[in-house]
């Protein structure tokens, strides 16, 4: 069981360049999220899915679009990168609704 | 809205001696509520975790918490602190019926030799 993987684990992008960050879960978990962290600021949710086709917005989407083609596989796409998406992003999975969620070990992404 | 607030930023305690760190909720309903740690570099570790039932819960690594309905609190205790404990330690609940977490702002904690 490998749990959840983050890809890449360090990213540098420039100004206006876009990426992909990838995320895949082998617990069948139907939720899965995306999470920055900032300092002082803890974990602030993007964007989540309770199941494959479905995704709703978190509490900071802008900038950011994700898809769930798939149970296992929750990608984070930046369409045009900004110096204030630089962080550190972490996808978690869980049961529905559960809460308990598993975590990545995180992509720390510089924007220059 | 719901909220989580973790009122200590950063506290430093002798290897050995007890630790609370205090974390305060606020939801309307009976809360789902966790304790989270995160090594330096590394992702978020649940360490425990309240659903209902007994309000005094047990964790991973000799951590426990107890949930109080009556000061909206579920503060993080361990009776001897070991120097690998060192590390950010985040309370969360959930706000809504899809399981999103919502986080505190984190309580680094040292440990002094």
């Amino acid at each position: 069981n490998a749990g959840v993987t983050q890809t890449p684990k360090f990213q540098v992008l420039k100004t206006g360049q876009s990426m992909t960050l990838q995320c895949a879960q082998d617990m069948n978990h139907e939720y899965m999220s995306w999470y920055r962290q900032d300092p002082g600021m803890g974990l602030r949710l993007i964007h989540y899915s309770v199941g494959a086709g479905i995704t709703d917005q978190g509490e900071v989407p802008n900038g950011y679009n994700v898809s769930r083609s798939t149970t296992e596989d929750f990608p984070l796409r930046l369409l045009s990168a900004a110096p204030s998406q630089t962080s550190v992003y972490f996808c978690a999975s869980s049961y529905y609704g559960q809460g308990g969620q598993y975590f990545g070990p995180g992509t720390r992404l510089t924007v220059t | 809205a719901q909220s989580v607030t973790q009122p200590d930023i950063h506290i430093t305690v002798s290897e050995g001696a007890s630790l609370e760190l205090r974390c305060n909720y606020s939801y309307g309903a009976t809360p789902y509520l966790f304790w989270y740690v995160q090594s330096p570099g590394q992702g978020l570790q649940l360490l425990l975790k309240y659903f209902s039932g007994d309000t005094l819960v047990q964790g991973i690594k000799g951590f426990e918490a107890e949930f109080k309905r009556s000061q909206s609190s579920f503060n993080l205790r361990k009776p001897s602190v070991h120097w690998s404990d060192a590390a950010e330690y985040f309370c969360a609940v959930v706000g809504g019926s899809q399981g999103n977490l919502i986080f505190g702002k984190g309580t680094k904690l040292s440990v002094k030799p």
